[in-house]
C-alpha cells in the first residue's frame, strides 16, 4: 500500500526558509521508474509543479523558482525534503508530494499517489 | 516551458449529462498528457494518463483523447460524485506543467 504524508510548519514569516518533509511507504525511490515530486496549489488556484528527485539523486526544478528550491532525499528514512528560501505571501498554499511513476516509455510519467497536502501560510 | 490552457474554466451540468473539457498545449506533446480530478480539500486523483489510458479503478464513463496539442476529457453520464475540478498536465518535458483547472458545477 503506497502512502505519502507531508509535514512542516503551518505558518512561516516573509524572508524565512520553508522546510517540508515527505515521508513515504509502500515503494522504494531506488526502484527504477520512481520519483517523488513536489507540487503546490495556492488557495483557489492552479496546481504548480515545483521539483522532483529520483533514486539516483537526479533533481529537476521548475524554471521560475530554481534559485530558491532545493530537494533532497534520505533513503534510510524513506523521506524527501523540499526547502524553499526567501518565502513571501505569494508562496502561501497547499504543498503536496506525489509519487511519479512511468508505466512505459510510451506513456510517460504520471502522479499516481499523492499525500494529503500541508497548508503553508506566509505572513508579512 | 510548455503552457497548458484548459477550457472552459468552469461549466454547469446536470447528472446524466455528457461533459467535455479541452486542454491545449503551447507546443506538440505527442500523447504525454495526464488528467486529474480534485475535490475540495483533497489531493488530486489520477484519472487518465498518456492521453487516453484509464487509471485502474477509474469508471469507464471517463475517457480521454487527443495528441499533439489538443486533448479532451469526456465524462459520459455525469454522476453526483463527478462534480469536481479537473486538471490536465503535460509530462513531455520538465518542468511539468498543469492547466489552470476546470470546475464542473451543478446546474
Amino acid at each position: 500500500q503506497v502512502t505519502l504524508r507531508e509535514s512542516g510548519p503551518a505558518l512561516v514569516k516573509s524572508t524565512q526558509t520553508l522546510t517540508v518533509t515527505c515521508t513515504f511507504s509502500g515503494f522504494s525511490l531506488s526502484t527504477s521508474g520512481m520519483r517523488v515530486s513536489w507540487i503546490r496549489q495556492p488557495p483557489g488556484k492552479a496546481l504548480e509543479w515545483l521539483a522532483h528527485i529520483d533514486g539516483d539523486d537526479n533533481k529537476f526544478y521548475t524554471t521560475s523558482l530554481k534559485t530558491r528550491l532545493t530537494v533532497s532525499k534520505d533513503t534510510s528514512k524513506d523521506q524527501v525534503v523540499l526547502t524553499m528560501t526567501n518565502m513571501e505571501p505569494a508562496d502561501t498554499g497547499t504543498y503536496y508530494c506525489a509519487r511519479a511513476t512511468v508505466g512505459a516509455p510510451i506513456t510517460g510519467w504520471f502522479f499516481d499517489f499523492w499525500g494529503q497536502g500541508t497548508l503553508v501560510t506566509v505572513s508579512s | 516551458d510548455i503552457q497548458m490552457a484548459q477550457s472552459p474554466s468552469s461549466l454547469s451540468a446536470s447528472v446524466g449529462d455528457t461533459v467535455t473539457i479541452t486542454c491545449r498545449s503551447s507546443q506538440a506533446i505527442s500523447t504525454y498528457l495526464n488528467w486529474y480530478q480534485q475535490k475540495p480539500g483533497k489531493a488530486p486523483n489520477l484519472l487518465i494518463y498518456a492521453a487516453s489510458i484509464l487509471q485502474i479503478g477509474v469508471p469507464s464513463r471517463f475517457s480521454g483523447s487527443g495528441s499533439g496539442t489538443d486533448f479532451t476529457l469526456t465524462i459520459s453520464g455525469l454522476q453526483p460524485e463527478d462534480f469536481a475540478t479537473y486538471h490536465c498536465q503535460q509530462n513531455y518535458n520538465t518542468p511539468r506543467t498543469f492547466g489552470q483547472g476546470t470546475k464542473v458545477e451543478v446546474k
